[in-house]
């Protein structure tokens, strides 16, 4: 059984460019949650995707946007970055309801 | 919404000692989880453990509903346990989750 993978694994972008993060679930889990981590923070919730709908969302502006697909994987979006945003961003997957599993994470650094 | 808390913010033992993590939480939560990222950012499953304790090898962890805490328990730590342990509940009857600052563990040789 495949478990969460993340691509890519480290990014670098400049401020006020955009980005797309990758996740495709683990097998039989429909439900994708994004997380971003600060350095010396806990995850916070961006927002989670449930066949194809966005199914609540945290204090996070627009300009992060996601997707998720037929399939079940799903991309999140970054737009016109900000420094603030360099952190990890962690995908998790689970059946609705169940419990997360996450993601090895996408490092962003943003210059 | 709910807050975690978890004590302490970080902790160094020798190898081979025991300790003992905790995590208090602001609401009731229904299915509180603990986590264990290693070093490269991964977060591992622990335990997902509403009430009662359980047990896996090393680890345990407790949880007092009622009283709105859970302990995580490390015996004969190794090495390999470093890295910050997270413990986590959902924001109210969502599935969001709310992770506290962590616990960061340094075993040393």
């Amino acid at each position: 059984e495949t478990g969460v993978t993340q691509s890519p694994t480290h990014l670098i972008k400049t401020r006020g460019q955009q980005v797309t993060l990758r996740c495709s679930s683990q097998s039989g889990h429909n439900t994708v949650s994004w997380y971003q981590q600060a350095l010396g923070q806990g995850p916070q919730f961006i927002f989670q995707y449930y066949r194809e709908e966005e199914n609540g969302r945290g204090n996070f502006p627009p300009r992060f946007s996601g997707l998720q697909f037929p399939n079940y994987s799903s991309e999140l979006n970054v737009n016109a970055l900000e420094l603030d945003d360099s952190a990890l961003y962690l995908c998790a997957s689970s059946p609705k309801g169940e419990t997360q599993y996450f993601g090895p994470g996408t490092r962003l650094l943003v210059l | 919404g709910i807050q975690v808390e978890q004590s302490p913010p970080d902790l160094i033992l020798q190898e081979g000692a025991n300790s003992t993590l905790r995590c208090n939480f602001s609401d009731s939560v229904n299915n509180l989880q603990w986590f264990h990222q290693n070093p490269w950012g991964q977060l591992i499953n622990l335990f997902y453990i509403p009430s009662g304790t359980k047990q896996n090898g090393r680890l345990s962890a407790t949880t007092v509903a009622t009283e709105r805490y859970s302990l995580l328990y490390i015996s004969s730590s190794q090495t390999t346990d470093s890295g910050v342990y997270f413990c986590a509940g959902p924001q109210g009857g969502s599935e969001k989750l709310v992770f506290g600052k962590g616990t960061k563990l340094t075993v040393n040789p």
